[in-house]
């Protein structure tokens, strides 16, 4: 049972426009998401995070949009570098009884192109 | 800033080997998490560690284990090696139970099983 999905395993933006990755969940009790970004042969690093409560927010060329209703969030970067190519995975963040969990989606690999 | 340490970077075993992965998490960082990633597929959560005890238990196969230290670090001890146990191992560490605002990932190491 897959709890995090992201449904396209890839995606390839030209230099300068806006890429979209979007990542839908089922659990509504997830109470924060966060945005992973990973190079090859590196660990995922954090990018940039979305509180339950809100529904965006902004961190330079990065936005995540956070839609509880239909359990989807997006993240929007703009514009959209080579340096930017790599695997982000949507990670929301389980919270039960003050332990945390965070679920990892498929990721979805960015190619920019120059 | 001193960041998640992980050894060996790369590891090649025969089948039925064992095999020791270490991690060296960021100092003050008391919770170590362990996630296995095999080709094309999402990071998947083992086990984790909360001041030297199991925290909480993913899917981790019998064959392997893992523990704490007194000093925080922690070992993966993969024994009975499979073909199937190739994949990308990472480690990561956050302050407190859980991780309020995620974890801090090593580069991981590469177990290649011949």
């Amino acid at each position: 049972d897959q709890q995090v999905k992201q449904n396209s395993p890839s995606l390839s933006v030209q230099e300068g426009r806006i890429s979209i990755l979007n990542c839908d969940y089922t659990n509504s009790m997830f109470d924060y998401f966060l945005w992973y970004k990973k190079y090859p042969a590196e660990g995922p690093t954090f990018l940039i995070s979305i509180s339950s409560i809100k529904d965006k927010n902004e961190d330079g060329r990065f936005t995540v949009f956070l839609n509880k209703s239909a359990k989807h969030l997006s993240l929007h970067i703009v514009p959209s570098q080579p340096g930017d190519s790599a695997v982000y995975f949507c990670a929301p963040r389980q919270n039960r009884r003050g332990t945390y969990k965070y679920i990892f989606g498929t990721g979805t690999r960015l190619k920019v192109l120059a | 800033a001193a960041g998640v340490i992980q050894s060996p970077r790369h590891l090649i075993k025969e089948k039925r080997e064992t095999a020791t992965l270490k991690c060296y998490p960021i100092p003050r960082h008391d919770t170590v998490y362990w996630y296995q990633q095999g080709p094309g597929q999402d990071p998947q959560f083992l086990i984790s560690f909360y001041e030297k005890m199991q925290s909480d238990k993913g899917s981790i196969p019998d064959r392997f284990s893992a523990q704490q230290f007194s000093d925080y670090h922690s070992e993966l001890n993969m024994s009975s090696l499979e073909l199937g146990d190739s994949a990308l191992y990472f480690c990561a560490s956050s302050l407190g139970r859980g991780g309020r605002y995620g974890y801090t990932f090593g580069s991981g190491t590469r177990l290649t099983v011949v």
